[in-house]
């Protein structure tokens, strides 16, 4: 079975700190997907990241970063010198066939001034 | 722009009632689509997976008769709630997959927001 955990469910700090946001994954298949979306309050999901599993290397885009470690089956997410406007609710989700996605139960930053 | 549009953004309706969500993919064709549905403060669960031209196939535990799915072109599923009650609100989100030379990208659409009141 499938399954992303995201144990955060929710971590405040404050504008300018890094912070790290948590996903452990289970996956019995080796051919697999990982994805990061961030969902302001108005519900869309904004795609950040896609990896799959053959691709470990880390990715830094601007001021996101992404740690895929398939030995401990985490995909973690940081964001350096956090704003206001990253303030939303980050998802980490898991994708066999690129079609039917599971998600994690989510964490909210809140990013204060 | 988004290529994959739901409709409508946002729908209030009273208990009893059905309601239509409709999800549309606007540059690709997509045989395949997925119906989410999101509780306030929860993850997003799948509720079914769309297919063109045929049924739809639901996941364990989401009434089929109560949610129905029609895919009726490969640029159009549509979700409606039947005898809409308060529990059913919800957040409810389609994707559609789009094929690509390097590969599937998945597509998510805007969102619905469902009130039945």
């Amino acid at each position: 079975a499938q399954k992303v955990t995201q144990a955060q469910t929710e971590i405040s700090v404050v504008e300018k700190e890094d912070v790290t946001l948590d996903c452990v994954y289970e996956t019995r298949d080796t051919t697999y997907y990982l994805f990061w979306y961030k969902q302001p309050p108005s519900g869309e999901l904004v795609f950040l990241i896609r990896r799959n599993s053959f691709d470990e290397q880390n990715e830094i885009s601007g001021r996101y970063s992404w740690n895929f470690q398939k030995s401990t089956s985490s995909f973690n997410f940081t964001i350096t010198a956090s704003q206001v406007v990253d303030s939303a609710v980050y998802f980490c989700a898991l994708a066999m066939n690129f079609n039917k996605f599971y998600f994690g139960s989510g964490t909210k930053l809140n990013v204060k001034p | 722009g988004a290529v994959v549009s739901q409709h409508p953004s946002r729908v209030i309706c009273k208990s009893g009632t059905s309601v239509k969500i409709e999800c549309r993919s606007l540059d690709f064709q997509a045989t395949t689509m997925f119906w989410y549905r999101q509780f306030p403060k929860k993850s997003l669960m799948l509720m079914a997976t769309s297919n063109e031209g045929s049924k739809a196939t639901y996941e364990q535990g989401v009434e089929k008769d109560k949610f129905l799915i029609n895919h009726a072109s490969l640029t159009l599923s549509t979700l409606t709630v039947t005898s809409a009650h308060p529990e059913d609100s919800s957040f409810y989100i389609c994707s559609g997959a789009r094929d690509g030379s390097s590969g599937n990208t998945i597509y998510f659409g805007e969102g619905s927001w469902l009130t039945v009141v």
